[in-house]
């Protein structure tokens, strides 16, 4: 079946700083690929998706980027902030379905 | 109301117990999914209501486990017999076609 992976677990950068997180998917047939972001307490919140006809997609200072070929899949957030602080989760489609499978997630603690 | 909505937002329950979750899902949307989030993991597929079709079910743990979406809108996930393990915090997300919008969940402990 599918399956996402996730990395790193856990990502701590001092504020100002870039932050990346990978993901790769193993079926090829997925199409659409979203990023949520998680703070404590409350439910994922979608941030940032992109669908497989494009390479990049950007809005302000996070930006995804997808690698059909290797199947794999990134978020870049540029000039953290501690509100950036937050479990992020990405996640794959499955069989031009609108069902996802998540990643086991990240926590991203950004520092002052 | 404007987001997905559930409730109860926590429920502590004896062991053995049948508990149920409700899941408000935004109007219109086709849509609805249950995931469990167990402590400090990832999200866990259950079940997936998408307009008239047959539940896709293959995520559920066990036969404890049910659910049933009434009139293509509110969905009720129904744990009979609760175990400790089924302690978790239960998500819902409703979908008009791509994208789920989440709701708080409900955070279940089994004692």
């Amino acid at each position: 079946g599918e399956n996402v992976e996730q990395h790193p677990s856990t990502l701590s950068v001092q504020e100002g700083d870039s932050a990346v997180i990978k993901c790769t998917y193993s079926d090829s047939a997925s199409n659409y690929f979203p990023w949520y972001k998680q703070e404590l307490g409350k439910g994922p919140q979608l941030i940032i998706d992109i669908r497989s006809n494009v390479g990049e997609k950007k809005d302000q200072r996070i930006a995804v980027t997808l690698n059909k070929t290797a199947k794999h899949f990134s978020l870049h957030i540029t000039e953290t902030q501690p509100e950036d602080s937050a479990v992020y989760f990405c996640a794959a489609s499955i069989l031009n379905t609108d069902k996802l499978i998540f990643g086991t997630g990240t926590r991203l603690q950004v520092f002052p | 109301g404007a987001g997905v909505s559930q409730s109860p937002s926590n429920k502590v329950t004896e062991k053995g117990k049948d508990v149920e979750l409700r899941c408000d899902p935004i109007s219109g949307h086709t849509a609805l999914y249950w995931y469990r989030q167990s402590l400090g993991q990832g999200l866990e597929f259950l079940i997936y209501f998408q307009g008239n079709s047959a539940p896709d079910k293959s995520g559920l743990p066990s036969d404890r486990f049910s659910a049933e979406r009434t009139g293509g809108s509110v969905s009720t996930l129904t744990i009979q017999r609760t175990q400790q393990e089924d302690s978790a915090v239960y998500l819902c997300a409703s979908s008009p076609g791509y994208g789920y919008t989440f709701g708080s969940g409900t955070r279940l402990t089994v004692v």
